[in-house]
């Protein structure tokens, strides 16, 4: 049960390249989300996705894009890079069909823009 | 808007301590909080779940205590081990949102 997987692990742009980053859940879970975890900030919602073809704002959502074409799969894009999109990102599901499941979480993508 | 305090930040101990990680909220009105601990380089790994309506939450060596009305919670570990080495992430589900709002975390370190 491989649960959540990221794709790429690690991976250095340089400003204004843009890339896609992969969320995977083999969970058959309706909620998956994108934090960014930033030194000294914890935790910070992205956008979040209820199901399948929907997608909304969290907290710090300027400057990406999300798609969730497929419910085992959840994207996030950024169109042009900056050095301020520096951090590590996680992707997170759970079963929202039922309230009180905790959030599982992948490994993380390193995110270095120059 | 919900804020999330973890003290201490930073905690050693040597092995064989019981030890508590506090967490504070500011507001009482979730449906949840959670506990999570995060290995260097890796992603965070639930620990307990408790529900507003719960007291606490027990697995193993942790127990976890849920005061809402305070806007309290801490992580009891009983006799630590160097296997407990990690940074512990609290996290409430504030309620009529679907997000968690996270501490910074507390890193602890646990010497043989």
């Amino acid at each position: 049960n491989a649960g959540v997987t990221q794709t790429p692990k690690f991976r250095v742009l340089k400003t204004g390249q843009s890339m896609t980053l992969l969320c995977a859940q083999d969970m058959n879970h309706e909620y998956m989300y994108w934090y960014r975890q930033d030194p000294g900030m914890g935790l910070r919602l992205i956008h979040y996705s209820v199901g399948e073809g929907t997608t909304a704002k969290g907290e710090v959502p300027d400057g990406y894009n999300v798609s969730r074409l497929k419910k085992q799969n959840f994207l996030l894009g950024l169109e042009s890079a900056a050095p301020s999109q520096t951090s590590v990102y996680f992707c997170a599901s759970t079963d929202g069909q039922v309230r009180n499941q905790p959030q599982h979480f992948g490994d993380g993508t390193r995110l270095s823009i120059l | 808007k919900q804020e999330v305090t973890q003290i201490p930040a930073a905690l050693s101990v040597p092995e064989g301590e019981n030890l508590v990680l506090n967490c504070s909220f500011t507001d009482s009105a979730i449906y949840n909080l959670q506990w999570f601990r995060q290995d260097p380089g890796k992603g965070l790994t639930s620990l307990l779940l408790i529900q507003s309506s719960q007291r606490e939450q027990t697995s193993g060596r942790l127990n976890a205590s849920l005061d809402k009305s305070s806007g309290r919670s801490t992580l009891y570990i009983a006799a630590s081990q160097p296997g407990d080495s990690a940074t512990y992430l609290c996290a409430v589900h504030p309620a009529g949102f679907q997000k968690l709002v996270f501490g910074t975390g507390t890193r602890l370190l646990v010497s043989p």
